[in-house]
Order: C-alpha cells, then structure tokens, then sequence
C-alpha cells in the first residue's frame, strides 16, 4: 500500500525568499513520485516528477525535489518565490508493480507569498 | 488552452435534478479519468477509462453514471445528488491506464458543482 503526507497544510513565504514544501511517503514498491501544482480556479499542472533517475528533479518554474529514499521524502524547494507561485501544490506517489498505476494525492500545501 | 476541456465550469443544481458533466481532451490520449475535489480533503478518483472501457469504479455511488462514448470524451450523468457531493470535479487523460511509471496526467479545469 501506498500513502503520502504533506506535513504543512499552509505556507507563508516573503516575495524573493526560500520556498519549501515537505512531502514523506510510504511505498511498497518502487515509487514514483510528482508534485502539481493548482493556481485558483484551475486544474492541477504536473510541476516535475521522480521516475528512478536522478535523485534531484528539476521542474518548471525553477522549482527543484530531491528524492531521498532513506528519509522517505520528496521535499520541493525553490530559491525564491515568485508573487506567482502562490497556489496549492500536491505531492502524489505512483507505485508501480502492482499491476496497474494508482495514484495517491496528498492533502495539499496551500503557498501564500507576501510582498 | 490545456487540452481537457470541461464543460460546465459551474453547474448549481437540486436534489431531483439530472445534469451532466462534459469532458473532451484533444491530446491524442487513451485513458480518461473522473476525480472529485473536496475542500480539505485529498483528491479522490471516481472512475478510469483505458480505451473506452471502464477500468476502475471506486466504490463511488450510483448516482454519478459515467460514459465514455470514444477516447476523447467523457461524461458524468448526475441524477439525485447529495449536498455533500458539491465539490469540484476534474476530469484528466494520460497515454493509457496501464501498469506505467510516467504518472502523467492532464487535468480540465474543472466543473463546480453546488448541490442545494
């Protein structure tokens, strides 16, 4: 069984500041793992995923994840936010092995950024 | 323009209503997907179709009755629906629906629903 925790419902960041939004997961198998993001009033856009590649993914946006297997977690950062990244952003794990895709959404980390 | 178009955007409906969702993906793709978007809840997926056959029903009730007539469109037929079934309701594609590491998936924008 899969399952992944956002560990912050909200996170408020200054405008040119760090950004950084936890995720840990649990997988049986190997998993593959993706943060979207939703700006208001939109659907869910594929930010960057992890498919047993490198272990740092860059995304769109000049957002970046790093997957650590020891720690369970897909952590996504970014240097400095922008006004315009404020959305919600999901973390999903993907397990494969088992026959077919199932995808696990987290919660959702709703990112305010303050000018 | 995101390639999965939902229609409508907003549908506000009673209880003795029946309406429909519309979903259209001009992305070539082969497998469609229904999540329902709940507010401080994860997302949830409703059904999954691979090649217009249906490949997943999530234990969802049988007032939602989806259909999918060719792999590039998608229907949610709502008929005596819940208040607690207002949310916002996503439709998605990928490639296909098969055993796949890409998790790829391209979301509409979403039709909200207030059921009164």
């Amino acid at each position: 069984a899969q399952s992944v925790t956002q560990l912050d419902s909200h996170v408020s960041v200054s405008e040119g500041t760090p950004v950084l939004l936890r995720c840990n997961y649990s997988s049986s198998y190997s998993p593959s793992l993706f943060w979207y993001v939703q700006h208001p009033n939109k659907g869910l856009q594929l930010l960057l995923k992890y498919t047993s590649a490198a272990t740092l993914v860059k995304g769109i946006n000049g957002f970046e994840a790093e997957f650590k297997k020891s720690e369970t977690s897909f952590h996504l950062t970014k240097p400095s936010a922008h006004m315009s990244d404020a959305a919600e952003y999901f973390c999903v794990v993907s397990e494969s092995g088992t026959g077919r895709r199932a995808l696990t959404f987290g919660s959702g980390t709703r990112l305010q950024v303050q000018p | 323009e995101t390639g999965v178009t939902q229609t409508p955007r907003h549908l506000v409906m009673g209880m003795t209503n029946k309406k429909s969702l519309k979903c259209e993906q001009h992305l070539g793709h082969n497998a469609m997907y229904w999540y329902k978007q709940s507010a401080k809840k994860p997302l949830e997926l409703m059904f999954v179709y691979n090649f217009k056959e249906q490949t997943e029903n999530n234990s969802v009730p049988s007032r939602f009755s989806p259909e999918c007539p060719n792999s590039s469109h998608l229907f949610l037929h709502l008929h005596t629906l819940q208040p607690e079934d207002s949310a916002l309701y996503l439709c998605a594609s990928s490639q296909e629906a098969a055993q796949s590491n890409t998790g790829e998936l391209f979301f509409g924008e979403g039709s909200r629903l207030t059921v009164l």
